[in-house]
């Protein structure tokens, strides 16, 4: 089945960018999202993209997307605490199967 | 903005016992879903539904049940619930298939 692989922790000092990565085994991908969780929440959506896109930006995010090696990376420019949280990437495919495919989610740790 | 609320935000419940988590969303949605969210395991979704008493099983849905009665409600059931199923259950919905998801704040349930 599909699989989506993240690493489990990044941690960065504020002010600087954070990058954090996504590959994915679904060649059928349509969409591509990236989803924040804040401790005890839910995931709150960040941004998606579209798979005939490589790259989309948002404010301080930025997605970009190597459809060629199943690639996403998320940009956050200029990292402050409260980006502290684990982010998932997730894709959802053209199978017909409406529900996304879960990366295990990256903690970002942010130092003052 | 979308709202999705699910009932409670933590539940204590005993082995044996007949468990419901409700959910509900604001935003006529046609597609409602069911996840369960264990440490590094990510996101597995157990049940979804794509209109009013429709359903189809996710990855993990055994132990589980799904009622849809209306449109805005989506309801899991564990029939006999057991030590295993603690975990966080996170509901979502989506206007239509590949629109982003949109998430509650997750219900973290213990079985004793």
């Amino acid at each position: 089945g599909e699989d989506v692989e993240q690493s489990l922790f990044l941690s960065v000092r504020e002010g600087d960018s954070s990058v954090i990565n996504c590959t994915y085994t679904d060649s059928s991908s349509t969409y591509l999202y990236w989803y924040k969780q804040e401790p005890g929440a839910g995931l709150q959506l960040l941004t998606y993209i579209f798979s005939n896109m490589d790259m989309k930006q948002d404010q301080r995010l930025t997605v970009l997307l190597n459809k060629k090696d199943k690639h996403l990376s998320l940009r956050i420019a200029d990292t402050q605490t409260g980006d502290s949280a684990i982010y998932f990437c997730a894709e959802m495919g053209d199978t017909g199967r409406r529900a996304l495919t879960f990366g295990s989610g990256t903690r970002l740790q942010v130092q003052p | 903005d979308v709202k999705v609320t699910q009932s409670s935000r933590y539940l204590v419940k005993r082995t044996g016992e007949k468990v419901f988590l409700e959910c509900v969303q604001d935003m006529d949605h046609e597609n409602m879903f069911w996840y369960r969210q264990d440490p590094g395991l990510g996101l597995r979704l157990i049940y979804f539904s794509y209109d009013v008493k429709m359903k189809e099983k996710g990855d993990i849905p055994e132990g589980y049940s799904v009622s849809r009665e209306k449109k805005e409600r989506f309801s899991l059931i564990l029939e006999s619930a057991s030590t295993n199923q603690t975990s966080m259950y996170l509901c979502a919905s989506s206007f239509r298939e590949n629109q982003p998801q949109h998430f509650g704040d997750g219900t973290r349930l213990s079985i004793l």
